[in-house]
């Protein structure tokens, strides 16, 4: 069963304006991982927040992490046309296994 | 630059007719993962490698197999393409965490099967 599910799936805001995009998941996890993809691309690694972590910057990303409500938020401040993607959260599957699954995915448009 | 590269970008094969795609890396990393992606869908893992050690997915079909003759290759072969085989497939690679949970994956761009 799909262990992450997002938040909206759809997403459309005007460039300059912020997006928040929620991942939430059902079992325990060590990591919790954020990607993007363009279209018709491969995806691209964004950020990586242990569970021990609550709050993660990288430039104008933020990712938040609630372990008590299973959750987590990507927050993309001051849009760019160049941040319209599909955004996936990805979580490790069991203890011991060195692989992801990842959650459908919300497509972030950015109106100019 | 190190990274993921997959051959070819784009694969047309007809109804039944064996196809490999394949999947290199400058990484060295000893994780190396197959995805299948439809439009507008998750990835979804078919099997990964760890070192030679291979681990498939319980729901992934008979027809998807794979080979990972050395560190830096590894191949998709699908054995009879189905129409329903359409799809991107997508190849990462992670190195190994030591820990039991994987690091970010590094992904290829992916090639596009169409059947026909």
């Amino acid at each position: 069963s799909q262990q992450g599910e997002e938040d909206p799936q759809a997403l459309s805001i005007q460039e300059g304006e912020n997006a928040t995009m929620n991942c939430s998941y059902k079992t325990s996890i060590n990591n919790l991982q954020w990607y993007r993809q363009n279209s018709g691309r491969g995806l691209v690694h964004l950020i990586l927040i242990r569970s021990n972590e609550r709050e993660k910057h990288s430039g104008r990303l933020r990712v938040t992490l609630d372990t008590s409500k299973k959750s987590s938020s990507l927050l993309i401040t001051a849009s760019r046309a160049a941040d319209t993607a599909s955004y996936f959260c990805a979580t490790d599957a069991r203890q011991g296994a060195q692989k992801l699954v990842f959650g459908q995915g919300t497509r972030l448009t950015i109106n100019p | 630059d190190a990274m993921v590269i997959q051959n070819p970008r784009y694969q047309v094969t007809q109804f039944g007719k064996p196809v490999t795609l394949s999947c290199s890396q400058t990484l060295n990393h000893n994780v190396m993962y197959w995805y299948q992606q439809k439009s507008s869908q998750a990835p979804k893992l078919l099997f990964h490698y760890y070192d030679k050690d291979f681990n498939n997915e319980a729901d992934t079909p008979d027809n998807f197999q794979s080979r990972r003759p050395n560190t830096s290759f590894c191949f998709l072969d699908i054995r009879s393409p189905g129409l329903g085989d359409a799809a991107m497939y997508l190849c990462a690679t992670s190195r190994d965490s030591g820990q039991g949970s994987p690091y970010e994956q590094y992904f290829g761009p992916g090639t596009r099967l169409t059947v026909t």
